[in-house]
C-alpha cells in the first residue's frame, strides 16, 4: 500500500528557510515522478515543483531560485528546501506521486500535508 | 499556461439529488483531465482520470465526461460523504500542471 507522510512544516519568519520531507512507502521514490503541490488557506491547489525519475527538476515561476526539490534514494524520501520565504508562501504543502503512461501524468497518491506559515 | 475554470463556485444540493459540475480549459487538453474530491483538513482524493475513468475504489455514482475544453463531473445521487470541494486538473501541458479553483458542493 502506498503511503506518503510529510513533515517539517511550521511557523517561520519572512526571509527564513525550511526543509520539508515526504517519506514514502509502498513504492520507490526514485522510480517515479514526484511533486509538491500547495494550498493557501481557503484557496485552491497550486503545483509547486516536480522531480522526474531521471532527476530533472522544474518549478512554478514564483518559487524559482528559492525552492529546491530533491530526493534521498536510500531513505525513499522527497524533500523541498524552501529559502527566502515570503508571506505568500504560507500554505499546506502536499507531496504527491505522479502516475502516467507515456507522456501524460496526473497526481494519484497524496500525503496528508504539512502547514507552512510565514509570518513575523 | 492552461487556465482551468470551474463552475459554479458553490452548488447547493439535497441528499439523494444529482449534481453536475463543470470545468473549462482555456485551450484543448484532449482527455487529459482529472477530478479530485477534497474534504476539510484532508488531502485531495483522485476520483477520475482520463476525463472519464474512475480511479480505484471510486463509486459508480461518480462519472466524468468531456474532451477538448469542456468537461463535466456528475454525481448521480449525493450521499452525505459527497459534500466536499471538487477540483479539476489538466495534465495535457506540463509543467505547470494547473487546477481549477474548485466547486464546493454543500447541503441544501
Amino acid at each position: 500500500e502506498v503511503h506518503l507522510v510529510e513533515s517539517g512544516g511550521g511557523l517561520i519568519q519572512p526571509g527564513g528557510s525550511l526543509r520539508l520531507s515526504c517519506a514514502a512507502s509502498g513504492f520507490t521514490v526514485s522510480s517515479n515522478y514526484m511533486s509538491w503541490v500547495r494550498q493557501a488557506p481557503g484557496k485552491g491547489l497550486e503545483w509547486v515543483s516536480v522531480i522526474y525519475s531521471g532527476g530533472s527538476t522544474y518549478y512554478t515561476d514564483s518559487v524559482k531560485g528559492r525552492f529546491t526539490i530533491s530526493r534521498d534514494n536510500s531513505k525513499n524520501t522527497l524533500y523541498l528546501q524552501m529559502n527566502s520565504l515570503r508571506a505568500e508562501d504560507t500554505a499546506v504543502y502536499y507531496c504527491a506521486n505522479l502516475n502516467g503512461g507515456t507522456y501524460y501524468y496526473y497526481f494519484d497518491y497524496w500525503g496528508q500535508g504539512t502547514l507552512v506559515t510565514v509570518s513575523s | 499556461e492552461i487556465v482551468m475554470t470551474q463552475s459554479p463556485a458553490t452548488l447547493s444540493v439535497s441528499p439523494g439529488e444529482g449534481a453536475t459540475l463543470s470545468c473549462r480549459a482555456s485551450q484543448s487538453v484532449s482527455s487529459n483531465l482529472a477530478w479530485y474530491q477534497q474534504k476539510p483538513g484532508q488531502a485531495p482524493r483522485l476520483l477520475i482520470y482520463g476525463a472519464s475513468t474512475r480511479a480505484t475504489g471510486i463509486p459508480a455514482r461518480f462519472s466524468g465526461s468531456g474532451s477538448g475544453t469542456e468537461f463535466t463531473l456528475t454525481i448521480s445521487s449525493l450521499q452525505s460523504e459527497d459534500f466536499a470541494v471538487y477540483f479539476c486538473l489538466q495534465y495535457n501541458y506540463w509543467p505547470p500542471w494547473t487546477f481549477g479553483q474548485g466547486t464546493k458542493v454543500e447541503i441544501k
